[in-house]
């Protein structure tokens, strides 16, 4: 069964620094593209990041680029979010998700499934 | 920037009664739209992706239509459990992927 675990989550103060990470199972991490989304409370959806299953192209929101860094580690089956320069806007619950096909390669693919986000807060 | 319009924001319907919901596009994206369903606490589900082809195990009442700029997701008789919040996206201008602003499903 796939599984996705979002961790790193915390009450930051603007400008600083947070890493997420969020750990798969249950299916083959390397051959699958995986985003980051977020939820602002009591909004909707917003996709911040996608990296495919090699990790050769990356892509950005354009609200986080340039502070927001994606990046994998497929030999420990682990996604991650390395965000920067945080700001009071950044405020959501981050969730991992997966690409719904393996391999591919036509830009980007839809998100299935979903891990159950790790909530970050960025206040002074 | 693709923008995604729902419609309504909210539908008060009963147990059993067919449910249509909206979403429309500022600009075609063919037939590159996926909607999710969302409920409370938890995180979204994929049910249908482009336009009209259901998720693994999602259940027949779940179907989507349309392409362009116009799309439909119906559930054909509502279930206790599909009281929910229900978001489009669209893939058609990657990497500025969009979501629409939600649907939400009521008890009546």
């Amino acid at each position: 069964q796939v599984h996705l675990v979002e961790s790193g989550g915390a009450v930051v103060q603007p400008g600083r620094s947070l890493r997420l990470s969020c750990a798969a199972s249950g299916f083959k991490f390397r051959s699958y593209g995986m985003h980051w989304v977020r939820q602002a409370p009591d909004k909707g959806l917003e996709w911040v990041a996608h990296i495919w299953y090699d990790g050769s192209n990356i892509y950005y929101a354009d609200s986080v680029k340039g502070r927001f860094t994606i990046s994998r580690d497929n030999l420990k089956n682990t996604l991650y979010l390395q965000m920067d320069s945080l700001r009071a806007e950044d405020t959501a619950i981050y969730y991992c998700a997966r690409d719904l096909r393996a391999y591919f390669g036509s830009g980007i693919d839809w998100f299935d499934p979903w891990g159950q986000g790790t909530r970050v807060i960025v206040s002074s | 920037e693709i923008v995604l319009t729902q419609s309504p924001a909210t539908l008060s319907l009963s147990p059993g009664e067919r449910a249509t919901l909206s979403c429309r596009a500022s600009q075609s994206v063919s037939s590159y739209l996926a909607w999710y369903q969302q409920k409370p606490g938890q995180a979204p589900r994929l049910l249908i992706y482009d336009a009209s082809n259901r998720a693994t195990g999602i259940p027949a009442r779940f179907s989507g239509s349309g392409s362009g700029t116009d799309f439909a997701l119906t559930i054909s008789s509502l279930e206790p459990e599909d009281f929910a919040v229900y978001y489009c996206q669209q893939r058609s201008s990657w990497p500025a992927l969009t979501f629409g602003g939600g649907t939400k499903v009521e008890i009546k």
